[in-house]
């Protein structure tokens, strides 16, 4: 059964440093998502992507994030300056055209220090 | 703002009872409702998803409810086993968006043998 892949599963940096979190969804799928989870918290909408651009985004996805989808496989999430506040688990997501069910990735372990 | 909410916020079973997850939402213009499950340190698997259309959903031993009026759902457990222990979240997708999800803060259920 396809699923959807995030790598890595763990990344440390250092505050002020630029993170970029891969996701490959699967295949069929057409739209994409990102969500994060900070600990103990709920998860949290950051940004909806189709057709190649951002189709909608929260309050929490702000010039430091960006999503691209270079190669039409790889969709990634990029935070330019990372904060203290940025570690949390960070999730990929999609869904095809006429489902509305959403499949999530393992998610991404980001620890800002 | 549509704001979902999850009683209890941990439940403790013995093996083989049957039980309900309650969740309630504030805005009644969803478009569908979707439950997850989460392991601990682990990604959101999918468990079911309702329509704004229908009432209810059924896989297995699962079985979850809808009632737009009342800005509720809940998911049925039966028979429930020690591999159930996960956190169960619900989360809303409004009408007119491009599908991200609103979450509650889950659900921690605790199977005991």
């Amino acid at each position: 059964e396809p699923e959807v892949t995030q790598t890595p599963s763990h990344q440390v940096t250092q505050m002020g440093q630029e993170v970029i979190l891969r996701c490959v969804p699967i295949s069929n799928h057409l739209y994409f998502y990102w969500y994060r989870q900070i600990l103990g918290q709920k998860v949290e909408f950051l940004v909806s992507f189709y057709n190649n651009e951002i189709s909608e985004k929260s309050e929490i996805f702000d010039d430091q994030f960006s999503v691209e989808r270079p190669d039409g496989s790889n969709f990634t999430l990029k935070i330019r300056s990372t904060k203290l506040e940025d570690s949390a688990m960070y999730f990929c997501a999609g869904r095809g055209q006429a489902l509305l069910e959403q499949y999530f990735g393992p998610g991404t372990r980001l620890t800002v220090t | 703002k549509q704001e979902v909410t999850q009683i209890p916020a941990a439940l403790s079973v013995p093996e083989g009872e049957n039980l309900v997850l309650n969740c309630s939402f504030t805005d009644s213009a969803i478009y569908n409702l979707q439950w997850f499950r989460q392991d601990p340190g682990k990604g959101l698997t999918s468990l079911l998803l309702i329509q704004s259309s229908q009432r209810e959903q059924t896989s297995g031993r699962l079985n979850a409810s809808l009632d737009k009026s009342s800005g509720r759902s809940t998911l049925y457990i039966a028979a429930s086993q020690p591999g159930d222990s996960a956190t169960y979240l619900c989360a809303s997708q409004a009408g007119g968006s491009q599908g991200n999800l609103i979450f509650g803060k889950g659900t921690k259920l605790s199977v005991k043998p």
